[in-house]
């Protein structure tokens, strides 16, 4: 098992460019979620889904998008990106949300 | 709402001390309790959990933590620490068997430094 994987590793963007930050785990886990980690702030979550076609905001959303088309995959889309959005990104999944989360390695992501 | 709080930043022991890591937590529901570990340029391992059964709990790397309702705790100890210990950790917690879908909610962390 490759367990939860994440494209690209490192990413640098100019102010208002748009990307996809790719996660995709092989476990078969119904709950998947996005956090940002910046430095004094610990993990804060962005978007989760509880499955396939099924997604809601977690406590930081704002400036970004989620789908969930398969279970496998839940990519984060940055539709505009902002020098705010420079952070360590992190994909993570499980069996549900209240069960301990895998994580994966991080997008480190710079928005100049 | 729940929150979590881990007191001190930064916590420095000397090689073969105690390590004494502190988290309380605040939940309305009985939470589930997560500790876990980041080394540099890595994502989260977990290094144990809590989920209403044993208080006392043992991971991996000769961790363990004690669940303490009363004091609303959850502290990560390890009798002697070893240099290959120095990381960052976070503890965290869900809603448990009756909580919501949104997942974990962390403590800002706290770096460990392990004087030789």
């Amino acid at each position: 098992n490759a367990g939860v994987t994440q494209t690209p590793k490192f990413q640098v963007l100019k102010t208002g460019q748009s990307m996809t930050l790719q996660c995709a785990q092989d476990m078969n886990h119904e709950y998947m979620s996005w956090y940002r980690q910046d430095p004094g702030m610990g993990l804060r979550l962005i978007h989760y889904s509880v499955g396939a076609g099924i997604t809601d905001q977690g406590e930081v959303p704002n400036g970004y998008n989620v789908s969930r088309s398969t279970t496998e995959d839940f990519p984060l889309r940055l539709l505009s990106a902002a020098p705010s959005q420079t952070s360590v990104y992190f994909c993570a999944s499980s069996v549900d949300a209240t069960y301990e989360q895998y994580f994966g390695p991080g997008t480190r992501l710079t928005v100049t | 709402a729940q929150s979590v709080t881990q007191l001190g930043s930064h916590v420095s022991v000397s090689e073969g001390a105690l390590v004494l890591l502190r988290c309380n937590y605040s939940s309305s529901v009985p939470p589930y309790l997560f500790w876990y570990v980041q080394y540099p340029n890595q994502g989260l391992q977990l290094l144990l959990k809590y989920t209403s059964a044993a208080t006392l709990v043992k991971g991996i790397n000769g961790f363990e933590a004690e669940f303490k309702k009363s004091e609303t705790s959850f502290h990560l100890t390890k009798p002697s620490a070893h240099m290959s210990d120095a990381a960052e950790y976070f503890c965290a917690v869900t809603g448990g068997g009756g909580g919501g879908a949104d997942g974990l909610t962390f403590g800002k962390g706290t770096h460990l430094i392990i004087q030789p």
